[in-house]
């Protein structure tokens, strides 16, 4: 298994500004995925991160709004630009083990816009 | 329109006994389903999968089952032990690594 961890755990942000979410992990991986789940609702795949290329973003996510980086095989961000209220939502990185399509989560990211 | 569904928000079950939590999904071409669960304040953990071509996996006290022609599965933990108290998300992925959650099922075990 892989252990993630994710910086910061918690943030209360104004309306406005942008945050940049960190996710490192400890064993080389292909791809890294971030997932937002606002309140009461799944889980939902927001990107995939693949070092040296791209991010790919899913129906309803722009590049604009969540700016991905992947400098290494390790580690990867996720920047949420220009938040509102409605950004509040717990944000997970994920990488996979390469079983059975079974992924790895970190422990999240509780972003609060006011 | 959601592709993986878990109709029930939440479960209390008694300490030993059974429980059974259920998801429903609508796209046939999905080639694992997978259930995670989530304590507070902790990303989802991997709990068990099952392949589409099989009808049964068992892992411990935990087993799912999976009806395809009813596009139903469902895991059984028994018995129920205080610390199964989670939420509990069904999840199914297809060929391209995807994989799609459904809302999760908040259980309760109670003593």
């Amino acid at each position: 298994s892989a252990v993630i961890s994710q910086k910061p755990s918690r943030d209360i942000c104004q309306r406005g500004t942008s945050l940049t979410i960190q996710c490192q992990v400890d064993s080389q991986v292909t791809m890294m995925f971030w997932y937002r789940q606002q309140p009461g609702q799944s889980l939902t795949l927001i990107a995939t991160a693949n070092q040296g290329s791209e991010a790919t973003y899913e129906s309803g996510f722009v590049i604009d709004k969540f700016p991905i980086s992947r400098p290494n095989l390790t580690f990867s961000t996720l920047t949420v630009s220009n938040m509102s209220p409605e950004d509040s939502s717990i944000y997970l990185c994920s990488v996979g083990s390469g079983v059975a399509n079974e992924q790895f989560f970190g422990p999240g990211t509780r972003l609060t816009v006011l | 329109d959601q592709q993986v569904k878990q109709n029930s928000p939440s479960l209390s079950v008694q300490e030993g006994r059974i429980s059974i939590l259920n998801c429903d999904y609508t796209n046939s071409m999905f080639d694992y389903f997978l259930w995670y669960k989530k304590y507070p304040a902790e990303g989802p953990t991997f709990l068990i999968s099952i392949s589409s071509i099989k009808d049964k996996n068992e892992d411990g006290r935990f087993t799912v089952f999976l009806n395809k022609s009813a596009k139903h599965l469902s895991l059984h933990i028994v018995p129920s032990q205080p610390g199964d108290s989670a939420v509990y998300f069904c999840a199914a992925s297809g060929r391209d690594d995807k994989i799609i959650f459904g809302k999760g099922t908040r259980l309760h075990i109670l003593p």
